[in-house]
């Protein structure tokens, strides 16, 4: 069955530090992949995705590109402020569901970044 | 714009005692629903997804169950709750589109935390 590993965490690091996470899947078909975070006390809110090979998906400063050779989906940041920590959710979603959009999630990687 | 709501942000329930949870999305028509449980610190598991009104397809086994009266309506119920029920449940929706449909994000709600006691 498919499958999402990320690193665990925590990860601590100072303002202005590069953050890198690492997210690797496994899947029987073509997955899209996707980048979710929560914040304290919240729900998941997307923050980017990826459809097919060599996408690179962005947002609020964060990529990530989807790399079919090596299976991974790794998420990145030049510069880190205290606003980033929370827990970072990998994800995947395979193109053969029958129906629905059911995501696989990675078991999530804690950030905190201190000033 | 769509939106979703979910309640009761947090529960506190005896062993024994039954749950529900409701959700509702406003804003679209015919959404996938979606319940998920994300026990304490691990990942998230997808426990029940709905395509339409009465369309329930169950994950994984357990002491839980969830219906759909209303296109954007999911509500998760148990008839008596376990100490393994514990933990942090999140109700989604996404797009009904077709083959593409797994392009479309999860758009999640803020969250019930249930502590069975």
């Amino acid at each position: 069955g498919d499958s999402v590993t990320q690193m665990e965490g925590p990860v601590t690091l100072s303002e202005e530090a590069f953050l890198t996470i690492n997210c690797t899947y496994t899947a029987t078909g073509y997955p899209s992949l996707f980048w979710y975070v929560q914040y304290p006390g919240e729900g998941l809110q997307l923050l980017l995705k990826a459809t097919k090979a060599d996408d690179k998906g962005s947002n609020k400063g964060f990529e990530a590109t989807y790399r079919k050779e090596t299976t991974s989906f790794h998420l990145e940041k030049g510069s880190v402020q205290v606003s980033d920590s929370a827990v970072y959710f990998c994800a995947l979603s395979d193109r053969g569901q029958a129906a629905g959009n059911k995501l696989t999630f990675g078991g999530g990687t804690r950030v905190l970044v201190k000033p | 714009s769509q939106t979703i709501h979910q309640w009761p942000a947090t529960l506190v329930q005896p062993v024994g005692s039954p749950l529900s949870l409701e959700c509702t999305v406003e804003g679209t028509s015919n959404p996938n629903l979606y319940w998920y449980r994300q026990a304490a610190g691990r990942g998230l598991q997808l426990l029940f997804y709905s395509v339409g009104i009465g369309q329930i397809s169950s994950e994984v086994p357990q002491n839980l169950s969830a219906s759909r009266p209303q296109d954007r309506q999911f509500i998760l119920s148990s008839k008596k709750l376990l100490l393994s029920d514990s933990g942090f449940y999140l109700c989604a929706w996404s797009f009904r589109t077709g083959r593409s449909s797994y392009n479309s994000p999860l758009h999640f709600g803020n969250g019930t935390r249930l502590t069975v006691t």
